[in-house]
């Protein structure tokens, strides 16, 4: 499984946009980027995948570059209910075996008023 | 619709005592996953079942640790002669299956071993 780095923590303000970027600089052919949010309390909560270019939906932005060795999760104009802990993961969601996520420590962002 | 649930949400123990935890997954979903989380880090992968069977058991981190899950709905992860190392979140996920890109986390049970 693709080791994945990304920031510790963030800090941002309301309205305001807010990119965290993750490398996965061994990210093989078959892998899928997929984030998760989580916040306190509760179990993590998928967000956006993607496998190149660029991903959108109604919470968020997924940009992937044409070597796929790094991934930015765009979230535009953030309130304060965005502060939580985002995962970053890269994995073969076709892969029969261990279909398991691996998190890291994820990018704890807090969003003050 | 209903999501999915654990029971019970705290549990304390002392040393030495065995405890099983429950996990309901969405209604249909194949694949169902345990995992552990420490306060401040990452869920971390125990097992996994797609229906009844055990596909991945890696994770779990001695034999005092087993799951089941008989007819391929509610899961139990027991825990045997517990021990403080134990305590942490434990969590449970279930997902529709092969190429399902989704997981979906229950809330949770705290596990605390005094």
């Amino acid at each position: 499984l693709a080791k994945t780095t990304q920031p510790i923590s963030m800090d941002s303000y309301e309205g305001q946009e807010v990119n965290i970027t993750c490398s996965h600089n061994n990210i093989a052919t078959n892998d899928y980027i997929t984030w998760y949010q989580q916040f306190p309390s509760q179990g993590p909560r998928f967000i956006i995948q993607g496998y190149k270019t660029k991903v959108t939906n109604e919470v968020a932005s997924l940009f992937i570059p044409a070597d796929r060795k790094s991934s930015t999760l765009s979230l535009p104009r953030v309130s304060l209910s965005d502060t939580a802990v985002y995962y970053c993961l890269v994995g073969d969601l076709m892969d029969t075996g261990r279909r398991a996520l691996t998190f890291g420590s994820g990018t704890r962002l807090q969003v003050q008023p | 619709g209903a999501g999915v649930s654990q029971s019970p949400r705290y549990k304390v123990t002392k040393r030495g005592q065995d405890v099983a935890l429950r996990c309901d997954p969405i209604s249909g979903h194949v694949s169902l996953y345990w995992y552990r989380q420490a306060l401040g880090q990452g869920p971390e992968f125990l097992t996994y079942f797609n229906y009844e069977a055990q596909q991945d058991k890696s994770g779990l981190p001695n034999d005092r640790f087993s799951a089941e899950r008989p007819e391929g709905s509610i899961s139990t992860l027991t825990i045997q002669r517990t021990e403080q190392r134990d305590s942490a979140m434990y969590r449970c996920a279930s997902s529709l299956g092969r190429g399902a890109n989704e997981q979906f986390f229950g809330p949770g049970t705290r596990l605390t071993v005094l």
